[in-house]
């Protein structure tokens, strides 16, 4: 099946700087890419996602970028703010599957 | 709309007890899923369900069992806990596969002692 990796597992930034989380997935046939955020003791909920037929999209301080080439994905959080703290997981799916594969997660800490 | 609800939200368990989480969607989605998510991993897939009647394992469905009868309901059975299923348990569900959100209900938190 498929296999997601997510680095880093942690990732401390000044306020108003970018964050960055990368992920690679193992499987070409995957083409929906989706970002979940979970903040501390909350369920995970979708932040963004992106579809393998797009090389990047963005909404607000959020932008993913997909490089099916590579078989790579990333989250960008402009201009972070200390709410952007939570953990971040990626995840990957194929058409037609019924398993969404989610990375290992990166904590992100908005240091003020 | 409620969403996706679990219960219960915490609960301590006794090494060879058995007990039954609860998932409720009232979306009408069809599909149904359940995570578990270990301290510093990812969320791994128990079971899920693709409809009413119909049931599959995951990638790691060992030591459990799930049913759906309704739509709504997709509840998960620990029979023989063990100190390896304590984890935080997510129940989710999507209206179908492919290009569509997870909703997550908010876990619950299981310890076996």
């Amino acid at each position: 099946g498929e296999n997601v990796e997510q680095h880093p597992s942690t990732l401390s930034v000044q306020e108003g700087d970018s964050a960055v989380i990368k992920c690679t997935y193992s499987d070409s046939a995957s083409n929906y890419f989706p970002w979940y955020k979970q903040e501390l003791g909350k369920r995970p909920q979708l932040i963004i996602d992106i579809r393998s037929n797009v090389g990047e999209k963005k909404d607000q301080r959020i932008a993913v970028t997909l490089n099916k080439t590579a078989k790579h994905f990333s989250l960008h959080i402009t201009e972070t703010q200390p709410e952007d703290s939570a953990v971040y997981f990626c995840a990957a799916r194929e058409t037609g599957a019924n398993n969404l594969f989610f990375g290992t997660g990166t904590r992100l800490t908005v240091i003020p | 709309n409620a969403g996706v609800t679990q219960t219960p939200k915490f609960r301590i368990l006794k090494i060879g007890q058995s007990m039954t989480l609860q998932c409720a969607q009232d979306m009408n989605h069809n599909y149904m899923y359940w995570y578990r998510q270990d301290p510093g991993m990812g969320l791994k897939l128990i079971y899920y369900s693709v409809g009413a009647g119909i049931t599959d394992k995951g990638e790691v469905p060992n030591g459990y069992n799930v049913s759906r009868s309704t739509t709504e309901d997709f509840p998960l059975r620990l029979e023989l806990a063990a100190p390896s299923q304590t984890s935080v348990y997510f129940c989710a569900s999507t209206p179908q596969g492919g290009h569509t959100e997870a909703f997550f209900g908010q876990g619950t938190r299981l310890t076996v002692v």
